[in-house]
């Protein structure tokens, strides 16, 4: 079946760096793409979306970039500070479908 | 604006008791629900959707059901929990698919 992965378990970055997460997916059809953070014990937290319709897109410190001729989805954080340590989670979707599929999630440690 | 709220945030059950876990969202009409499991250290999987009053789509099959008496209200059940019921049980809500979706606190289930 389709899945949705991530390149990297843990990504450790200093402070004020600037962090990239990276996405890979496997369905063709998908077109609406999510990222999420979640902290210890929490819910997922929405951060930023995109549509197949477009290759950039950014938020307050953050951006997302989709490729779709390799299905590569990323996360770009500009100068990561300590409360950006969460594990964050790249989700798709399939234009008109109901079934948001994520990814096992990459932990973001930032160090002091 | 729009708020969701899930509770009980932790709750410890025996093997074969029953399982009542609710969720209602404020501020929005007709919207679609999901309930998601997260085991510890992993992604979010599927459990039900729901895009109306008494319409459920179960995901996969399992020892857990889901009903939705009033267009705000989310509820997932079990009569018997085993033992793999375990985990973070997540409500969400959107507008409808392709949309951003909002997740709520969740809740620590420990079938011991």
């Amino acid at each position: 079946g389709e899945s949705v992965g991530l390149h990297l378990p843990t990504l450790s970055v200093q402070e004020g760096d600037n962090s990239i997460i990276n996405c890979a997916y496997s369905n063709s059809a998908s077109d609406y793409f999510i990222w999420y953070k979640q902290e210890s014990g929490k819910g997922p937290q929405f951060i930023i979306d995109i549509r197949s319709n477009m290759d950039k897109r950014q938020g307050q410190r953050v951006t997302v970039l989709l490729n779709k001729t390799v299905k590569h989805l990323s996360l770009q954080i500009a100068a990561t500070q300590p409360g950006d340590s969460a594990v964050y989670f790249c989700a798709e979707e399939e234009g008109g479908g109901n079934k948001l599929t994520f990814g096992t999630g990459t932990q973001l440690k930032v160090e002091l | 604006s729009q708020t969701i709220h899930q509770w009980p945030a932790t709750l410890v059950q025996p093997v074969g008791s029953p399982l009542s876990l609710e969720c209602t969202v404020e501020g929005t009409s007709n919207p679609n629900l999901y309930w998601y499991r997260q085991a510890a250290g992993r992604g979010l999987q599927l459990l039900f959707y729901s895009v109306g009053i008494g319409q459920i789509s179960s995901e996969v099959p399992q020892n857990l059901s889901a009903s939705r008496p009033q267009d705000r209200q989310f509820i997932l059940s079990s009569k018997k929990l085993l033992l793999s019921d375990s985990g973070f049980y997540l409500c969400a809500w959107r507008r409808d698919s392709n949309e951003k979706l909002f997740f709520g606190s969740g809740t620590q289930l420990s079938v011991l």
